[in-house]
C-alpha cells in the first residue's frame, strides 16, 4: 500500500508549457508539503498546506500554484515552464508537527 | 534562520568499514533532528530521528545522538554494506510551530565497494 504517491513519475515537456503534478496520501495526515531537489541534490521546501490551508510559501515564483482540494491531496501546477524548473519534486505529508513521509518524486525535465 | 551543515562528499568506503557522516546545525530553541536516505532513483526515506537532547536514534545499524552542547547529530554505522550506497541527508525541524518545515543539509553520497 503506497502511503504517499505522486503522478507522474517522469515528466518531459517543452519550455512555455503548463503542467501539473499530483500528490495523494492515505495516511490520514493533515499537513502536506512540496519540496524541490535540484541537480546537486539540494532539497528545499516550496509550500506547505495544513487542512487545505496554505501555511508555508517559500519565495517561489507565482508560476507555481499549489492546490489542495482536500487534506489527502496536494497538487502542484506550473505555468510557463522554464529550463530552470527542471528538478525532482517531492511531496511529503505529516501529522501536525511530526515526522514527514515522502513520496517517490516526480522527475521534471524542461527542454 | 535555521541551517544544517553536512561534511563534504562523496564518501567511498570498503564493505565492513566504519562510517561517520558529520552533521551540525544552527537553530533557535529545541529542534527535532532527522537523517533521511535516498537510494538511487528513489524518494527519501526516514532513517532515524531524535527529538530532544541526548536522544539516540537508531535504525538498520545506523545511530545518531542529539548533542545540544556541540549542536551535532553525526551519523554512524559500525560496518557498512554495499546496499548502504545512497545519498544521506541530515535535516532539522524547528520547534516554532506545529507545521514547521524541514531544513536539509546538502546531502552526501556514500558509495560502498565490495
Amino acid at each position: 500500500d503506497t502511503a504517499v504517491s505522486q503522478t507522474p513519475k517522469y515528466l518531459v515537456t517543452q519550455m512555455g508549457n503548463d503542467k501539473s503534478i499530483k500528490c495523494e496520501q492515505n495516511l490520514g495526515h493533515d499537513t502536506m508539503y512540496w519540496y524541490k531537489q535540484d541537480s546537486k541534490k539540494f532539497l528545499k521546501i516550496m509550500f506547505s498546506y495544513n487542512n487545505k490551508e496554505l501555511i508555508i510559501n517559500e519565495t517561489v515564483p507565482n508560476r507555481f500554484s499549489p492546490k489542495s482540494p482536500d487534506k489527502a491531496h496536494l497538487n502542484l501546477h506550473i505555468n510557463s515552464l522554464e529550463l530552470g524548473d527542471s528538478a525532482v519534486y517531492f511531496c511529503a505529508s505529516s501529522p501536525s508537527g511530526s515526522t514527514q513521509y515522502f513520496g517517490p518524486g516526480t522527475r521534471l525535465l524542461v527542454l | 534562520g535555521d541551517s544544517v551543515t553536512q561534511m563534504e562528499g562523496p564518501v567511498t568506503l570498503s564493505e565492513e568499514a566504519f562510517l561517520t557522516i558529520n552533521c551540525t546545525y544552527t537553530a533557535t530553541g529545541y529542534p527535532s533532528l532527522f537523517w533521511y536516505v535516498q537510494y538511487p532513483g528513489e524518494g527519501l526515506q526516514l532513517l532515524l530521528k531524535a527529538t530532544k537532547a541526548d536522544d539516540k536514534g537508531s535504525n538498520k545499524g545506523f545511530e545518531a545522538t542529539y548533542r545540544k552542547e556541540t549542536t551535532s547529530f553525526h551519523l554512524e554505522k559500525g560496518s557498512v554494506q554495499v546496499s548502504d550506497s545512497a545519498v544521506y541527508f541530515c535535516a532539522l525541524r524547528g520547534n516554532t510551530g506545529a507545521n514547521s518545515k524541514l531544513t536539509f543539509g546538502k546531502g552526501i553520497t556514500l558509495s560502498v565497494r565490495p
